[in-house]
């Protein structure tokens, strides 16, 4: 079974609608993150958490929130999507004593019409 | 802030061709060094890794080295397979920049048979 999941896996949805996309992790990691993935730009951080109660903005946060309901997940919402929200958007998680190595999620490929 | 810069792609090999592809870093402190690699449809899975200055990291024939006097960690491979066509990142973390990666923009890498 997968380590970090994501649910769901793809979506389509239209401009100003809510949209929250979950992720779920079984490594006992207590850090995690939401990336999102454009073609040639790499990965940027959304947000990141450190713990339950630790919630940080990332390099591109506006239009985004998250909830850290429970150690294991880690919810991304998009409060009124956009078009250029279209993207695809990657969980991640890390163990704070390991070097910052960053286990990532299978992805959730976004359109936003 | 740190900062990851990679040689611009795509890269087109014939099997079994030598492969190089250039990546600087900027970051304050003693960041650790990592490539990331991206299968088609799949999300990062960790390639290797460097903590320190004038570590190699290795793994599946790729090598890399933290060069701390070029801020360097190229990425490298003796004889390529079909099976290495994936996006390749370089990432850094640590530093100032507490436990979050730095992506570079990533490397599309096809080879032919």
């Amino acid at each position: 079974d997968a380590d970090v999941t994501q649910t769901p896996r793809n979506r389509i949805t239209k401009t100003g609608k809510r949209i929250m996309l979950e992720c779920s992790q079984t490594k006992g990691h207590d850090r995690m993150y939401w990336y999102r993935q454009d073609p040639g730009l790499g990965l940027r951080l959304i947000y990141y958490s450190f713990d339950v109660k630790d919630i940080n903005k990332g390099e591109i946060s506006d239009g985004y929130s998250v909830s850290r309901q429970a150690q294991a997940k880690f919810s991304l919402s998009l409060e009124s999507a956009i078009p250029n929200q279209t993207a695809l958007y990657f969980c991640a998680t890390s163990d704070t004593y390991r070097d910052f190595e960053q286990f990532f999620g299978p992805g959730t490929r976004l359109t936003v019409l | 802030g740190n900062s990851v810069t990679q040689m611009e792609g795509p890269v087109t090999l014939s099997e079994e061709a030598f492969l190089t592809i250039n990546c600087t870093y900027t970051a304050t402190g003693y960041p650790s060094l990592f490539w990331y690699v991206q299968y088609p449809g799949e999300g990062l899975q960790l390639l290797l890794k460097a903590t320190k200055a004038d570590d190699k990291g290795s793994n599946k024939g790729f090598e890399a080295t933290y060069r701390k006097e070029t801020t360097s960690f190229h990425l490298e491979k003796g004889s390529v397979q079909v099976s290495d066509s994936a996006v390749y990142f370089c990432a850094n973390a640590g530093g100032t920049s507490y436990g979050k990666l730095t992506f570079g923009q990533g490397t599309i890498l096809t080879v032919h048979p």
